[in-house]
């Protein structure tokens, strides 16, 4: 089992759909939860940081499921500009080897395109 | 421009020989993390750095790779015998050590071994 989980998508929307992404990971022990995005042939940016209590920026919404270790990403009236890959990103846990806060834990993305 | 900075951006190689890439990153940052990232998949962790101490390095990193920081500023890796399994995008990110710990990715090197 992967340690990050996403559908792969992709996604088709028209400008100003509401779309959701769906995460989940696998070791509980997770303590940071993020979503990047990265377009077509660049790097992973941050989008935004994830709390249990749930945070917005705009038009994102992020929520974030501790117990079913399930992470959500909400997108509003979708624009052109989107589109992109949205990557589910854990960070911090303790496992066999120890503890590592450092290294972010990537799952496939989600390929998302809004067309006009 | 202020940003993390890789060199070279793309690397063509036939398989079997040694290539190098460098990573500068953002010059406040003392944490410097490699990753890789093949097509249709996020990036993995390869390693990382805190100053010039590795502290540590995933199972994907075998005995053909090896990562260096030697001052605790910019990073070399480096893959001996290249084979064509390696092909991918070479990433690098910064972070540090306080506030956000945000990481900041470079451009990358796509690296292609023929």
């Amino acid at each position: 089992r992967k340690e990050v989980e996403q559908d792969p998508g992709p996604f088709n929307v028209p400008e100003g759909a509401t779309v959701a992404f769906n995460c989940t990971y696998s070791n509980s022990a997770s303590q940071s939860f993020f979503w990047y995005r990265q377009d077509c042939r660049k790097e992973p940016k941050l989008l935004m940081s994830v709390y249990s209590s749930g945070n917005e920026d705009g038009r994102f919404t992020a929520q974030l499921n501790r117990a079913s270790q399930y992470i959500s990403l909400l997108i509003r009236d979708s624009k052109l500009s989107d589109s992109a890959t949205y990557l589910c990103v854990v960070s911090g846990y303790t496992n066999a080897g120890g503890t590592s806060y450092g290294k972010l834990t990537f799952g496939q993305g989600t390929i998302l395109t809004v067309h006009p | 421009d202020t940003g993390v900075s890789q060199d070279p951006r793309h690397k063509i190689t036939k398989r079997g020989q040694n290539v190098t890439f460098r990573c500068d990153p953002i010059s406040e940052h003392n944490r410097l993390y490699w990753y890789r990232q093949t097509l249709g998949q996020g990036p993995e962790f390869l390693t990382y750095f805190q100053n010039e101490a590795q502290l540590e390095k995933s199972r994907l990193l075998s005995d053909r790779f090896s990562a260096e920081r030697p001052k605790g500023s910019f990073s070399t890796l480096e893959i001996q015998r290249t084979e064509q399994g390696d092909s991918a995008m070479y990433l690098c990110a910064s972070s540090g050590t306080s506030g956000s710990y945000e990481q900041f990715f470079g451009p990358g090197t796509r690296l292609t071994v023929l």
